[in-house]
């Protein structure tokens, strides 16, 4: 398969944990993007990198949430002293930025869910 | 703030109707704008992008319309099909990368 791979799928914490996603895009995408999503509710863009660098990251998200893509290739998002309020579904996406700019697909994995306790 | 609004409440159709569904958007000029499907439990897929400078597009069964005077895209499923329930959702760019996702719309098809 070499669609968007995001492990683990599903992962359950006690309130104060760390957890750490990985996101491995499709190999020739240079741009990788972090959003979250809730029950009800659209994918909220959470930040993205172009190769090794971080281009945009929400003002909305606390600095208990870091994101690295050291190599330009996978990319993890980690989230300290986890909350309750962390509980959702986080969504890795890749994409291809042309010459003329972005206005490609996003290419979406199947998400990891997140439940704190 | 940028604000998209999709059809709050759920669309309940009957199979081979037509399925409209609506994004409105404010305090934004989109470059472009996008439709995704998501299933339960998924993540969402690509169906269709309309540029700014476009009134229409098609594909197979689907069509999009831009109106940015108006600030709003409409989606149509023709000849919609049990197998077209899902939820919808529209996401706008300007082209400096991210997209900003409206909350969705659930479509369900009845046989």
């Amino acid at each position: 398969d070499t669609g968007v791979s995001q492990n683990p799928r599903h992962k359950i914490t006690k309130r104060g944990q760390n957890v750490t996603f990985r996101c491995d895009p499709i190999s020739e995408h240079n741009r990788l993007y972090w959003y979250r999503q809730t029950l009800g509710q659209g994918p909220e863009f959470l930040t993205y990198f172009q190769n090794e660098a971080q281009l945009e990251k929400s003002r909305l998200l606390s600095d208990r949430f870091s994101a690295e893509r050291p190599k330009g290739s996978f990319s993890t998002l980690e989230i300290q002293r986890t909350e309750q309020g962390d509980s959702a579904m986080y969504l890795c996406a890749s994409s291809v930025q042309g010459a003329g700019g972005n206005t490609g697909e996003l290419f979406f994995g199947e998400g990891s869910r997140l439940t704190v306790l | 703030s940028q604000k998209i609004e999709q059809n709050s409440e759920a669309l309940n159709i009957q199979e081979g109707k037509t399925a409209t569904l609506t994004c409105n958007y404010t305090n934004y000029s989109p470059a472009y704008l996008q439709w995704y499907r998501q299933d339960p439990g998924r993540g969402p897929v690509f169906l269709l992008l309309i540029r700014e400078n476009e009134k229409e597009k098609r594909k197979e069964r689907l069509k999009v319309t831009f109106d940015t005077t108006l600030k709003q895209s409409l989606f149509h499923i023709t000849a919609s099909q049990p197998a077209d329930s899902a939820t919808y959702l529209c996401a706008l760019g300007s082209g400096g990368g991210k997209l900003i996702f409206g909350q969705g719309t659930e479509l369900s098809v009845k046989p």
